[in-house]
């Protein structure tokens, strides 16, 4: 079936604008997590949805970034008035509820400008 | 707090030969999983093996194969007759059930012809 898809592949913005990255999950995962992946942070954790249950939010860096899950399939990362710091590999994993297994989709490069 | 570390930034293996990629972790948990992940140019991570913490025995796909010792928390990969394919960002990865990943740093294989 079907991988996790991101979009857009790539993003170039200018600093200050704000950013709308977009994840969909395998069908029928109900957990969706985020990542970030940048050259002097490795990969971090940002966010993560499971099923109908408060997000687990303690990943994420600044008050800039959120993120929403509709209808407990597709997410949406959302970086408010960016910075260039903020430049990075997005990616989106998602697994089964109660299995360990994170499967990723190929992930959104954020360029700011 | 969870951490993994490779102590390995690059390695370099002749086609057809095996190589041993490095790991080691820390957590305080008794029920986790631990993944290595392959990550070509391409971006997509992709799952090599995954080894559950419960298990004594190594887990094996393929030509990859891992060397699990857990009372020295040490997780290392082994790729047997590599191939052109196989060369890499390889990332070890530690989950304590239904949680997020913590990656370590990532070995970037290369693969001589």
């Amino acid at each position: 079936g079907a991988g996790v898809s991101q979009s857009p592949s790539n993003k170039v913005t200018e600093k200050g604008k704000d950013v709308e990255l977009r994840c969909d999950p395998i069908s029928g995962h109900t957990a969706l997590y985020w990542y970030r992946q940048s050259l002097g942070q490795g990969l971090e954790f940002l966010i993560y949805f499971q099923g109908n249950s408060a997000p687990d939010k303690s990943g994420l860096p600044s008050d800039r970034f959120s993120a929403e899950r509709t209808g407990g399939s597709v997410s949406t990362l959302t970086i408010q008035r960016t910075q260039q710091e903020d430049s990075a590999v997005y990616l989106c994993a998602s697994s089964q509820q109660g299995a360990p297994t994170q499967y990723f989709g190929p992930g959104t490069r954020l360029t700011v400008l | 707090a969870q951490t993994v570390t490779q102590s390995q930034p690059e390695m370099s293996v002749q086609e057809a030969e095996t190589v041993t990629l490095s790991c080691t972790y820390d957590t305080s948990e008794s029920d986790y999983y631990l993944f290595w992940y392959k990550q070509p140019p391409s971006r997509q991570m992709i799952l090599v093996i995954r080894q559950e913490a419960y298990k004594q025995q190594n887990a094996t796909e393929n030509r990859f194969s891992v060397n699990f010792q857990k009372a020295a928390k040490s997780f290392s990969l082994k790729i047997s007759d590599s191939q052109l394919g196989d060369a890499a960002m390889y990332f070890c990865a530690l989950q304590s059930s239904g949680d997020k990943l913590t990656f370590g740093t990532g070995t970037r294989l290369a693969v001589r012809p």
